[in-house]
């Protein structure tokens, strides 16, 4: 069967960095996104991985590892606002999105 | 500004009605998507559609119905086969379906409660 899993949730401190994991093992690979969400809001795309390495953004990053079945989003100088819900998505080898049940973040001052 | 409206925000349903959830886009996107989302779960994926006049049963079809009559609108229909439809449903869009950067621009969502 297809899984993308994450970790349910994740503490931090506002002004640090925090890396939230995802592992996936899809039928096939085209791409993997992260989306933020926030409570009972709509989720918003934050990042797209199709290769190997690190995407940069402004204070997100994300990294994908394909051998490994791995990806990591990296939230820097973290703010309150970010305190959300955060998605991994694996897209498959038919096109069709995977989702993870994703990573509440509680960002503490 | 563009954007996708879903309609309404809260409903209760009694069991045994259906009720239809709107969905409409002005981005001019081609495809359109349901997703349920419930607690401790990844997004489910109810139908799909990439063009007018055609949609796709996703995983969990099952006592929920499409239409596909305007590329602007999906409304999704919530059956009385549904047996637990008490969820977040979430409509979203994409320039085009099957392609790998497909990012999906999604509404803000609608609750239904059965009561």
């Amino acid at each position: 069967g297809q899984n993308i899993d994450q970790p349910t949730e994740m503490t931090a401190t506002e002004g640090a960095i925090v890396q939230i994991n995802c592992t996936y093992q899809t039928s096939g690979f085209n791409g993997l996104f992260w989306y933020q969400q926030h409570a009972g809001e709509a989720p918003t795309f934050l990042s797209y991985n199709v290769l190997d390495g690190l995407e940069e953004k402004g204070r997100f990053s994300s990294f994908l590892s394909r051998s490994k079945g791995y990806s990591y989003l990296l939230l820097k100088e973290l703010q309150m606002k970010d305190s959300a819900s955060y998605l991994c998505a694996v897209m498959d080898s038919n096109y069709q999105l995977i989702w993870g049940a994703g990573t509440k973040l509680i960002i503490k001052p | 500004d563009g954007g996708i409206t879903q309609s309404p925000k809260y409903l209760f349903r009694k069991e045994g009605q259906n009720v239809t959830l709107s969905c409409e886009q002005n981005l001019n996107h081609d495809a359109m998507y349901w997703y349920r989302q419930d607690p401790g779960q990844g997004l489910r994926l109810i139908y799909y559609s990439q063009i007018v006049n055609d949609f796709q049963k996703g995983d969990i079809a099952e006592g929920y119905s499409v239409s596909r009559e305007k590329k602007e609108s999906f409304p999704l229909t919530v059956t009385s086969a549904q047996k637990n439809p008490t969820a977040f449903y979430l409509c979203a869009s994409s320039p085009t379906g099957g392609s790998g950067a497909n990012v999906l621009t999604f509404g803000a969502g609608s609750r239904l409660t059965v009561l």
